[in-house]
């Protein structure tokens, strides 16, 4: 069974403190995603990863940083969070190109004060 | 670009009532489209999904089939359990435009009372 976890899943912080999201998989699979969920705006993919050591930018990438050095790791980096970026982050990884079928991790529920 | 519209929520139903959410979508290509399920406190799951016209997925009695003609995929269930109280996601991945990415609608939150 597909297995996603992040940590940590609460974090509250303040504006300008460094902080590191991490999401690690199980199923050995290529393609791995992080997507923010604000209300009313549904899921908005930040950065995505077709393999290790290849990244690129999602919808809303700005502020954020990814690194994919082993495959089964894909640590989201806010190197200065700022109020805007309070949030649901979710990690998730597919199989398939195109993201077909994606398995999500529990979600991280960041606080930027 | 490609985008996915769903109807707004909350939609508050009784148990055993029949349920259609509303969803369509603008896509240049010819998409896959899904329908993901998120549970209080969880992460989505895939719910259900058809990647060609006239396909009709299915799971949990829940069922969507893939409407070309009218861009649209909207889900059905003949009679909701409290259990489906969730917030569902339409979306949609068009590999001739945006190859890796899934883009989702905003969700509907769906409540079922006893």
């Amino acid at each position: 069974e597909a297995q996603v976890t992040q940590n940590p899943r609460y974090l509250i912080t303040v504006t300008g403190k460094k902080l590191t999201v991490t999401c690690s998989q199980n199923m050995n699979h290529e393609y791995m995603s992080w997507y923010r969920q604000d209300p009313g705006l549904g899921l908005r993919q930040i950065y995505y990863s077709m393999n290790v050591e290849v990244t690129d930018k999602g919808d809303v990438p700005e502020g954020y940083k990814v690194s994919r050095k082993e495959k089964r790791n894909f640590p989201l980096i806010l190197e200065s969070p700022s109020p805007n970026q309070t949030s649901l982050y979710f990690c998730a990884i597919a199989r398939d190109r195109g993201f077909n079928e994606q398995f999500f991790g529990p979600g991280t529920r960041l606080t930027v004060l | 670009g490609d985008s996915v519209t769903q109807m707004e929520g909350p939609v508050t139903l009784s148990e055993e009532a029949f349920l259609t959410i509303n969803c369509t979508y603008t896509a240049t290509g010819y998409p896959s489209l899904f329908w993901y399920v998120q549970y209080p406190g969880e992460g989505l799951q895939l719910l259900l999904k058809a990647t060609k016209a006239d396909d009709k997925g299915s799971n949990k009695g829940f069922e969507a089939t893939y409407r070309k003609e009218t861009t649209s995929f909207h889900l059905e269930k003949g009679s909701v359990q409290v259990s489906d109280s969730a917030v569902y996601f339409c979306a949609l991945s068009d590999l001739k435009t945006s190859y890796d990415k899934v883009i989702f609608g905003p969700g509907t939150s769906l409540s079922v009372i006893p």
